[in-house]
């Protein structure tokens, strides 16, 4: 079985103060860990992905797989980034070919000025 | 230029009504999905498509059927629908990773459609 978990439904901080969002899997085997999010009144997006490695909007997330968390961080957070954020593991391939992905329960971060 | 469509951004539904929600993508896309979104609970995967005419079961398939006759095209049916079911649904598509390698391992979501169940 797979499983992600997102500890935090809400997590509030200061314009300027640095965020993480925690992202906890379960998985046996080699998951490949994503960072989905939802601004207000938009479609659900990718933020990042593990396998690329890269900042995006100043995020960054890096898989640690003895902890099995890919946790998600930014240094100073920006009013922009109040959002709904979802962490998904892709892992157990589906019946007919393709990865089933499963998402946690998400993190509603709210940057306050 | 959107690339998933969700044809009814908001339905209202008395209970045993029988509910269509449409998607269409014009990525060409092989893989499509629908989920449900509710708050404390995420995203939970209702079915998957991974070909025309194809279909598998997601975690939370009761109550629920899905068509696919065309590829670009996956509908969302609820038989008779129940108050329960009162939820955002999102319709994503996605490349075949077996063809297009893990960088295809992307979804793309619609707008979603909020359903009421009364």
């Amino acid at each position: 079985a797979q499983r992600v978990t997102q500890p935090e439904k809400l997590l509030s901080v200061f314009k300027g103060a640095p965020v993480e969002l925690k992202c906890n899997y379960s998985y046996s085997g080699s998951p490949e860990l994503f960072w989905y999010v939802q601004y207000s009144r938009q479609r659900l997006q990718l933020l990042l992905r593990h396998i690329s490695r890269e900042s995006i909007k100043g995020f960054t997330a890096d898989l640690n797989k003895g902890e099995t968390s890919f946790h998600l961080k930014k240094p100073f957070a920006q009013e922009e980034d109040s959002a709904m954020y979802y962490c998904a593991l892709s892992g157990l391939i589906l019946t007919g070919g393709g990865n089933k992905l499963t998402f946690g329960t998400g993190t509603q971060l709210k940057v306050e000025l | 230029d959107v690339k998933v469509t969700q044809s009814s951004r908001y339905l209202v539904k008395r209970t045993g009504e029988k509910v269509f929600l449409e998607c269409v993508q014009d990525m060409d896309h092989e893989n499509m999905f629908w989920y449900r979104q509710d708050p404390g609970l995420g995203l939970r995967l209702i079915y998957f498509s991974y070909d025309v005419k194809m279909k598998e079961k997601g975690d939370i398939p009761e109550g629920y059927s899905v068509s696919r006759e065309k590829k670009e095209r996956f509908s969302l049916i609820l038989e008779s629908a129940s108050t329960n079911q009162t939820s955002m649904y999102l319709c994503a598509s996605r490349s075949d990773v077996r063809r297009q390698g893990s960088g295809a391992n992307v979804l793309t979501f619609g707008a979603g459609s909020r359903l009421t169940v009364l």
